[in-house]
């Protein structure tokens, strides 16, 4: 059976960096694509971006270019999300979900990780 | 960006009894439109795809319609375990979601 199951919570100060970790099974990863949402305490879901599982490319959400950066290991079929210069406004569960290998749109998000409750407080 | 809104915000409706939720599109997305369940603690779970077609295992109480801009879910015959929070997403473009209905208990 399909299964993403994300590393665990992580508390980090203002200005730091977070690397969230995503590990694949029970499909072939480089068949797919990841893409990674979050959501802030009580709010609903925001996507941070897509990247390819064989190839490496990337989609980032505008409003995150510059301090996202998005990686996979295919070896391990693990996908990870790096957020850096953390604000306090990062505070969220983050989610990665299984997604079309060619891009973030044409097909839903069917299978999600657990989510990762990364928390920034000084 | 395409910006979805959902409404209503909340709904409340009595066990058995029939749910319609709603959603919006700021442009045509086709048939580009998904719903989600939520529950407190857990992940999204995919419902609907296609505007109309139930993922795997879904009951047949959940039912999609429309295109274009404007999108129902349909809940029939509510049982305790739907109450939970349904949002929709668009991925006819980078992707979007709206900000939720919470089907509450009557």
């Amino acid at each position: 059976q399909v299964q993403l199951v994300q590393s665990g919570a992580e508390v980090k100060k203002p200005g730091a960096s977070v690397k969230v970790s995503c590990k694949a099974s029970g499909y072939t990863f480089t068949n797919y694509g990841i893409s990674w949402m979050r959501q802030a305490p009580g709010q609903g879901l925001e996507w941070m971006g897509w990247i390819s599982a064989s190839a490496g490319y990337t989609n980032y959400a505008q409003k995150l270019q510059g301090r996202v950066t998005m990686t996979t290991d295919a070896s391990t079929s693990t996908a990870y999300m790096e957020l850096r210069s953390l604000r306090s406004d990062d505070t969220a569960v983050y989610y990665c979900a299984r997604a079309p290998p060619y891009g973030a749109n044409s097909e839903p998000f069917d299978y999600w990780g657990q989510g990762t409750l990364v928390t920034v407080s000084s | 960006e395409i910006v979805m809104t959902q409404s209503p915000a909340t709904l409340s409706v009595s066990p058995g009894e029939r749910a319609t939720l709603s959603c919006r599109a700021s442009q045509s997305v086709s048939s580009n439109l998904a719903w989600y369940q939520q529950k407190p603690g857990q992940a999204p779970r995919l419902l609907i795809y296609g505007a109309s077609t139930r993922a795997t295992g879904i009951p047949a109480r959940f039912s999609g319609s429309g295109s274009g801009t404007e999108f129902t879910l349909t809940i029939n015959s509510l049982q305790s375990e739907d109450f939970a929070i349904y949002y929709c997403q668009q991925y006819d473009n980078w992707p979007s979601f709206g900000q939720g209905t919470k089907l509450e208990i009557k």
